[in-house]
This record gives C-alpha cells, sequence and structure tokens, in this order.
C-alpha cells in the first residue's frame, strides 16, 4: 500500500520532554514538508526538505528540529523550546520542489499535559 | 519570504448556489498554485491545482482563476452540494531565491453548504 504515513496518532508529552514525530513515505519523493496546524491559522510551515541530506526552516521552525538521513524518512522533534507545541501536525510529500502535488499524512495530534 | 492570505474565513451557502474563495500571494516568481480540501478529521486532498502559464483551468464544478499581474487567484465552486462542506486551503508554491520549493498555505475557508 502505497502513500505517506505518520506515526502515531496520538501522542502525549510532559513539559520538559523532546518528542519525535515520525514520517514515511514510499512515493518516491524527494520533497518533504512538516507543517503545524491551529484552529483559524491554517497549515504553517516548520521545515522542508527538497533532497536528501538538505533541509530548509519554515515559518515557524524555532523549538523543532529535522534530519534527512534517508529519501523516505522525515522525522521532526518537538523540543522543550518549542513554547507551545500542542497541536496537529501534518507531513506531506511531493515528487519534487517544482509545480507536483503534495500528498499528505493522516497527522500526529501531539498534547502536553 | 513568501505570504498567501485567503478570504474568506467562513462561508455559508444554499445548496446550488456558487462560492468563491479568494487568495493573494506575494513572491511573483511562485508559478504553482494548488487547492486543498480537508474533511473534519481527514488529511487534506488536492482538489485542483493551476501552474503560471495558464489563467483558468476547470474540473467539472470547480474552478480556478489566476491573475498573476496581480498576484491574486480563486476557487469557483457552482451548484454547490452538502458534501462541498469542508475547510479550503489554497497554496503558492515559491521560485525565488529564498523561497524555491517552499509550500506555503493560506489560512483556511471554512465551506458550509446548507441543505
Amino acid at each position: 500500500d502505497g502513500g505517506i504515513t505518520q506515526s502515531p496518532k496520538y501522542l502525549f508529552r510532559k513539559e520538559g520532554q523532546n518528542v519525535t514525530l515520525s514520517c514515511e513515505q514510499n512515493l518516491n519523493h524527494d520533497a518533504m514538508y512538516w507543517y503545524r496546524q491551529d484552529p483559524g491559522q491554517g497549515l504553517r510551515l516548520i521545515y522542508y526538505s527538497q533532497i536528501v541530506n538538505d533541509f530548509q526552516k519554515g515559518d515557524i521552525a524555532e523549538g523543532y528540529s529535522v534530519s534527512r538521513e534517508k529519501k523516505e524518512s522525515f522525522p521532526l522533534t518537538v523540543t522543550s523550546a518549542q513554547k507551545n507545541p500542542t497541536a496537529f501536525y501534518l507531513c506531506a510529500s511531493s515528487l519534487n520542489g517544482g509545480d507536483t502535488e503534495a500528498f499528505f499524512g493522516q497527522g500526529t495530534r501531539l498534547t502536553v499535559v | 519570504g513568501e505570504n498567501v492570505e485567503q478570504h474568506p474565513s467562513t462561508l455559508s451557502v444554499q445548496e446550488g448556489d456558487s462560492a468563491v474563495i479568494k487568495c493573494t500571494y506575494s513572491d511573483s516568481a511562485s508559478n504553482y498554485f494548488p487547492w486543498y480540501k480537508q474533511e473534519l478529521g481527514k488529511r487534506p486532498q488536492l482538489i485542483i491545482d493551476i501552474r503560471s502559464n495558464v489563467g483558468e483551468k476547470k474540473d467539472q464544478r470547480i474552478a480556478v482563476t489566476l491573475n498573476k499581474t496581480a498576484k491574486h487567484f480563486s476557487l469557483h465552486i457552482t451548484e454547490t452540494q452538502p458534501e462541498d462542506s469542508a475547510v479550503y486551503f489554497c497554496a503558492a508554491k515559491g521560485r525565488g531565491s529564498s523561497n524555491t520549493g517552499k509550500l506555503i498555505f493560506g489560512q483556511g475557508t471554512t465551506l458550509q453548504v446548507k441543505p
């Protein structure tokens, strides 16, 4: 079954802890993205990567980190420096950084307790 | 960097009426403008897209128009049906020196189609 998979679907974290969200795709896509979705604020770009071993900051990168060691994987770490981490996180991928459709994972809802 | 503004934030129409959602973008080098539909509890899915070398594209009841000079693009849904109720997002993909490959979304429009 091809596509883009995020795990886990729900994640609870204690304040002060780092947590890593998984995003895997088997579509052979070069480009991958991480977005944060909050009510009324749309999809805000955290980080994006156009190719393996390279990534750029989006508009709200503070308190987050990523890696792109493999083409199919783009994990996002939410660090303790992120002031308001409770949100819905969406990962996406596209064939390349050009005019190609982005496909989304099903999302991870992170709650800080 | 690229900035995308979307209006209105909410839109309520009667079944059968048309709905129009408008977006503006800031990076004149942007060349790809997709529209996504997100139903409650689901992931966003592409419904239509347009590239900068065309001014209009239609797919059944959905159409998108692009005005590169004014840097705005719009989604038109005709003969709306209750199943069109969802959140719609516009987006722009950048090509400027600091924006290449960057896919930026608008704030979203919640469309409600009343039976």
